[in-house]
């Protein structure tokens, strides 16, 4: 089953916009990551944040984490065309080595 | 600094048959781990194995099984295929003590007839 919703299931975007997309969890975590999947392909690890940090940057990436609401949001700044792909967050927990991921928001940025 | 490398890119096979899926971790990760991706369930989590042993399995029947051997590179066996199981498969891989952060490959796509 999966543990995490993402919101939203969807997102189209203009070139230099920002996006926004949201996941919320259920149980307890130890902490949070971000994958990209391009066109069915890998994921790509982003970032990770722990369940005693409540915001994380990389690049133009900006995580937080709300571990009272079990949420997440992951922002990307200034999106670029390459952005281009679906998100996942993925938590782990007390069942190690297992990530448990979310369905997943497919961002489409338009040149 | 290769990446997780995994064998065939497409597979096809008939139901009944037996699927076997091949992954090389980064070089220095002793962990890894084993994902399925099938259209309308998301990413599941198949099995992790480290050092050669199986450390964590997922809620998945026993005709999916592994191994790994020891120069840490998987095999991932599918014994008596179901349609249902036509998917992408992922392994990723880590160092055992950085588990919640696991890279992966580029999968392999299997269908089932």
């Amino acid at each position: 089953s999966q543990q995490g919703e993402e919101d939203p299931q969807a997102l189209s975007i203009q070139e230099g916009e920002n996006a926004t997309m949201n996941c919320s969890y259920k149980t307890s975590i130890n902490n949070l990551q971000w994958y990209r999947q391009n066109s069915g392909r890998g994921l790509v690890h982003l970032i990770l944040i722990r369940s005693n940090e409540r915001e994380k940057h990389s690049g133009r990436l900006r995580v937080t984490l709300d571990t009272s609401k079990k949420s997440s949001s992951l922002l990307i700044t200034a999106s670029r065309a390459a952005d281009t792909a679906s998100y996942f967050c993925a938590t782990g927990g007390t069942s190690y080595g297992k990530l448990t991921f979310g369905q997943g928001t497919i961002l489409t940025v338009h040149p | 600094e290769a990446g997780v490398t995994q064998s065939p890119t497409h597979l096809i096979k008939t139901r009944g048959q037996q699927a076997t899926l091949r992954c090389s971790p980064i070089s220095g990760h002793t962990s890894v781990y084993w994902y399925q991706q099938a259209l309308g369930l998301g990413l599941q989590f198949l099995l992790w194995y480290d050092e050669g042993e199986e450390r964590n399995r997922g809620n998945f029947p026993p005709r999916f099984s592994g191994r790994q051997f020891p120069n840490y590179s998987s095999e991932l066996n599918v014994n008596a295929l179901e349609l249902e199981d036509s998917a992408l498969y992922l392994c990723a891989s880590s160092w055992r003590r950085s588990w919640e952060t696991q890279y992966f490959g580029p999968g392999t796509r299997l269908l089932v007839l």
